[in-house]
């Protein structure tokens, strides 16, 4: 298995533009989340999915900030418009079990820029 | 959800010293603590993790201790070498998966 792959892996956009990221979890897996790090927060938990059902948003910054699961093999986090303060690297991670938690895979993350 | 607090934010030590972590959790019912290394510029990876039902791991140079009771585990690095300067996140997980980081601690490791 490749693990989760993520795309793009950077991007560089315009206050006030839509930005979409991607993200393909390992196969077989249940659980996805998505993460934003910055030096000053850390590694901030988004967005939770399991089965691809959103579990937990409370994470989510504001409005702008969406995130879906079509299927188990995909996800996407939008914002939109975008903000310079949004500017961080955004980590997809995917993870199997319920009630016997186990180890979370990331992706590569991508660097998002909002000039 | 989950508070879970990190200290130190940030660790300095010689080459062949110990370091340890610390982190504190704020839920009962988180049952699995794993501890991830994030090399400048790559994804956090898993190191060690540790379940409730167990009181110390130790895989090499590095062990993770849990104290349940005062909810709070630590990682200890021996004989620390260059290539373990890292930023470290210690997790707390409940049952349901959702998992809640620390903010982390950046390690240098002094040659």
């Amino acid at each position: 298995d490749a693990g989760v792959i993520q795309s793009p892996r950077h991007e560089v956009t315009e206050m006030g533009q839509e930005v979409t990221l991607r993200c393909k979890p390992i196969s077989g897996h249940n659980s996805l989340f998505w993460y934003r790090q910055t030096m000053m927060r850390g590694l901030e938990l988004l967005i939770y999915f399991n089965n691809n059902v959103p579990i937990d948003d409370s994470g989510m910054p504001e409005d702008r900030f969406s995130a879906k699961m079509p299927n188990a093999s995909f996800s996407t986090l939008k914002i939109q418009p975008s903000e310079p303060r949004d500017s961080a690297v955004y980590f997809c991670a995917s993870s199997w079990g319920i009630s016997s938690n186990t180890e979370a895979f990331f992706g590569q993350g991508t660097r998002l820029t909002v000039v | 959800g989950e508070n879970v607090e990190q200290h130190p934010s940030t660790l300095s030590v010689q080459e062949g010293d110990s370091a340890v972590i610390k982190c504190t959790y704020s839920d009962s019912a988180s049952n699995y603590f794993p501890w991830y290394k994030q090399e400048l510029g790559k994804r956090p990876q898993l190191i060690i993790d540790i379940r409730s039902n167990v009181g110390e791991k130790k895989d090499q140079r590095i062990a993770v201790t849990l104290n349940k009771t005062a909810k709070h585990f630590s990682l200890h690095i021996t004989e620390t070498q260059p290539e373990d300067s890292a930023v470290y996140f210690c997790a707390a997980i409940r049952p349901g998966n959702q998992f809640y980081f620390g903010t982390g601690t950046s390690l240098t490791v002094i040659p």
